[in-house]
C-alpha cells in the first residue's frame, strides 16, 4: 500500500459527460501528480500541484483540469467526455523528504461508452 | 523533445534465470531515472532510481546500470521469480525538473 487514495476505483460513464476525480495523497506529501495511462500511449503526465499551487503541465487537455485543496487532497476534472479518454487515471504524490520517488494510487479506471 | 523508449514490449524468461530490461532516452541532460513494476490491477511500485553521476547502482536483486554515452538505461533482475511477472517502466525527470516522464513499458513474462 503506497498511503496514496483514489475514488473511485471504475467509472462508466457517456460521451459528452463530465467526471471528477478524487486523490488523498500520503500523510504529509505536498506535491501531487496526475497521470494518464491508456494502452496506446503508456503513462502519460497530466498535471502537478505543489501545496494548493500548479508546478508544472504535461499533455492536459483543455477539457480537463485539477486542483489541489488545502487539505492537500486534490482532484481531477474530466469534461465533455469522448471514447477517447477511457483509460486509467493515476495519482502519485511526492513529499519533500523522498527525494525524486513519486508513490502511485491504485488508479481510477474510467470507461466512457 | 523528451522521450522515453523500452527497446522491447515484451520478454519472456524461465523462473531463476537473470532478466535483462533495456531503455533508451533521448535527454541527454537528463539527470534522473527510475524503474517502476506495475503488477495487473495495480499502480506502479518504485523498484530503484540512479542519478546521472553513477554507472550503476543495486539494489535487493535488481541492478540498474547508466550508460550516458549512448543513452541507455537497463534493469537486471538477478533469479528472476514468478513474482517479478509484471510491466516495468523506465522513467526520467523531466528538463523542468518537476515529473517524471514515462517510456511506454515492458512486460516481463516469467515461467516456473
Amino acid at each position: 500500500d503506497s498511503g496514496v487514495t483514489q475514488t473511485p476505483k471504475h467509472l462508466i460513464t457517456a460521451t459528452g459527460q463530465r467526471v471528477t476525480l478524487r486523490c488523498s495523497p500520503r500523510s504529509g506529501d505536498l506535491s501531487v501528480y496526475w497521470y494518464q495511462q491508456s494502452l496506446d500511449q503508456g503513462l502519460q503526465f497530466l498535471i502537478q500541484y505543489y501545496n494548493g499551487e500548479e508546478r508544472a503541465k504535461g499533455n492536459i487537455l483543455e477539457r480537463f483540469s485539477a486542483q489541489q485543496f488545502p487539505d492537500l487532497h486534490s482532484e481531477l476534472n474530466l469534461s465533455s467526455l469522448e471514447l477517447g479518454d477511457s483509460a486509467l487515471y493515476f495519482c502519485a504524490s511526492r513529499g519533500d523528504s523522498s527525494g525524486n520517488t513519486i508513490y502511485f494510487g491504485e488508479g481510477s479506471w474510467l470507461t466512457v461508452v | 523533445g523528451e522521450s522515453v523508449g523500452l527497446h522491447l514490449p515484451t520478454l519472456s524468461v524461465q523462473e531463476g534465470d537473470n532478466s535483462i530490461i533495456n531503455c533508451a532516452y533521448s535527454n541527454s541532460a537528463s539527470d534522473y531515472f527510475i524503474w517502476y513494476k506495475q503488477e495487473s490491477g495495480k499502480g506502479p511500485q518504485f523498484i530503484i532510481d540512479i542519478r546521472s553521476n553513477m554507472d550503476k547502482r543495486q539494489g535487493q536483486r535488481v541492478t540498474v546500470l547508466l550508460n550516458k554515452t549512448v543513452k541507455h538505461l537497463s534493469l537486471q533482475i538477478a533469479a528472476t521469480q514468478p513474482g517479478d511477472s509484471a510491466v516495468y517502466f523506465c522513467a526520467e525527470r523531466n528538463q523542468a525538473g518537476t515529473a517524471l516522464i514515462f517510456g511506454k513499458g515492458t512486460t516481463l513474462s516469467v515461467s516456473s
